[in-house]
């Protein structure tokens, strides 16, 4: 089955420190993987994909098939950064799109 | 506005009680889904409709809840006889239609269960 996991609930840095939120996945076919950000007070908005291989917000993310990850990393956190954020999976003929737990993101001033 | 909207926005309901949550998609999306987000759990999937295809209902937790899409537009999700691990926020989501990749969110219904 295919299944989405983030082993890391909280994660605190300092401002300017690097942070890597992980994210793991099962799933025997081709997926597609994304990384969804919610802001206090906003909704759920897509922050990036995989197939894009862009940078966003300064975030960026590797699909590792060998490892079957693709963590989320920037090189200098800001505070504004702070945010829950969730790895999301799918795949192509549409399939439905599911979720990890989540990983709180608190950068420190 | 042309984002998702839910109503209502909060629901406090008795345990027992029958609830209903509405989803209005942006329109032209074919594609729409139902997710719980509650403390500890993440985001989890309960149903997913793409057009005119028979949903994925693969994610609802009883047989208590259920949902249907009118007209291929709006969606309603039932809970009946809530009961208080219920209390959740129900969060749907649309996206153009298949392989389009981006989900956009509604901003959720806060359900209480007393």
């Amino acid at each position: 089955a295919q299944r989405v996991t983030q082993p890391e609930k909280l994660l605190s840095v300092f401002k300017g420190a690097p942070v890597e939120l992980k994210c793991n996945y099962s799933y025997s076919g081709s997926p597609e993987l994304f990384w969804y950000v919610q802001y206090s007070r906003q909704r759920l908005q897509l922050l990036l994909r995989h197939i894009s291989r862009e940078s966003i917000k300064g975030f960026t993310a590797d699909l590792n098939k060998g490892e079957t990850s693709f963590h989320l990393k920037k090189p200098f956190a800001q505070e504004e950064d702070s945010a829950m954020y969730y790895c999301a999976l799918t795949r192509t003929g549409g399939f439905k799109t599911i979720f990890g737990a989540g990983t709180r993101l608190f950068v420190k001033a | 506005g042309a984002g998702v909207s839910q109503s209502p926005s909060n629901k406090v309901t008795e345990k027992g009680k029958d609830v209903e949550l509405r989803c209005d998609p942006i329109s032209g999306h074919t594609a729409l889904y139902w997710y719980r987000q509650s403390l500890g759990q993440g985001l989890e999937f309960l149903i997913y409709f793409q057009g005119n295809s028979a949903p994925d209902k693969s994610g609802l937790p009883s047989d208590r809840f259920s949902a249907e899409r009118t007209g291929g537009s709006v969606s309603t999700l039932t809970i009946q006889r809530t009961q208080q691990e219920d209390s959740a926020v129900y969060l749907c989501a649309s996206s153009l239609g298949v392989d389009t990749g981006e989900l956009f969110f509604g901003e959720g219904s806060r359900l209480t269960v007393l």
